[in-house]
């Protein structure tokens, strides 16, 4: 069965600090990977996503994600945050084929400390 | 309409009644999704539509909760004899296909008192 695991519930991190949100998934077919972002008080919005390609993909206010086929993983980095970017980030995966069902992680709270 | 629709925003229900709530997805998008963000939990899968027909239900928590499709469009999902425990954001998404960006509604609050 597909599961996506967002192994960080709560991830605090100084202003200007370099972040890391990991993401791992169990498929054993090809996958799409995307991860939401829920700004306080918003909907979910797509932050990036990889469907194919080169492996990593950025956003257009820095933030970046690779997949590695191998780790079967696609962490959500950003090498120094500021305080909009807090926010609750989903990780999510849909297999290629198959099964069409978009299934999300349980997110991860960002929080950026002043 | 430009975005995902879900109507109404906020819900307020007596235990053991029935509610239905609705979602407008973006017109032209086939796959239409739903979910339950429970307070402090992350965003559960419901059930996933293709067109009216729905590959798959695994997601519904009990019998109590079903969804339909019509006209390959609206879609509404009806919660029977609501519980407290059935207190949360539903929200809804739709999409042109797996491949494609999954596009949310601002959701629905439910709350069973």
């Amino acid at each position: 069965a597909q599961s996506v695991t967002q192994l960080d519930s709560q991830v605090p991190v100084f202003e200007e600090a370099p972040v890391e949100l990991r993401c791992n998934y169990s498929s054993s077919v090809s996958v799409y990977l995307f991860w939401y972002v829920q700004y306080p008080n918003q909907g979910l919005q797509l932050l990036l996503k990889y469907l194919s390609g080169s492996t990593l993909v950025e956003s257009i206010n820095g933030f970046e994600a690779e997949f590695n086929k191998s780790q079967t993983s696609f962490h959500l980095r950003k090498p120094s945050v500021h305080i909009s970017d807090t926010a609750e980030y989903f990780c999510a995966v849909s297999e290629g084929t198959g099964a069409n069902n978009l299934f999300f992680g349980t997110g991860t709270r960002l929080t950026v400390i002043p | 309409g430009a975005g995902v629709s879900q109507s109404p925003s906020n819900k307020v229900t007596e235990k053991g009644k029935d509610v239905e709530l609705r979602c407008d997805p973006i017109s032209g998008h086939t796959a239409l999704y739903w979910y339950r963000q429970s307070l402090g939990q992350g965003l559960e899968f419901l059930i996933y539509f293709q067109g009216n027909s729905a590959p798959d239900k695994s997601g519904l928590p009990s019998d109590r909760f079903s969804a339909e499709r019509t006209g390959g469009s609206v879609s509404t999902l009806t919660i029977q004899r609501t519980q407290q425990e059935d207190s949360a954001v539903y929200l809804c998404a739709s999409s042109l296909g797996r491949k494609a960006e999954a596009f949310f509604g601002q959701g629905t609050r439910l709350t069973v008192v």
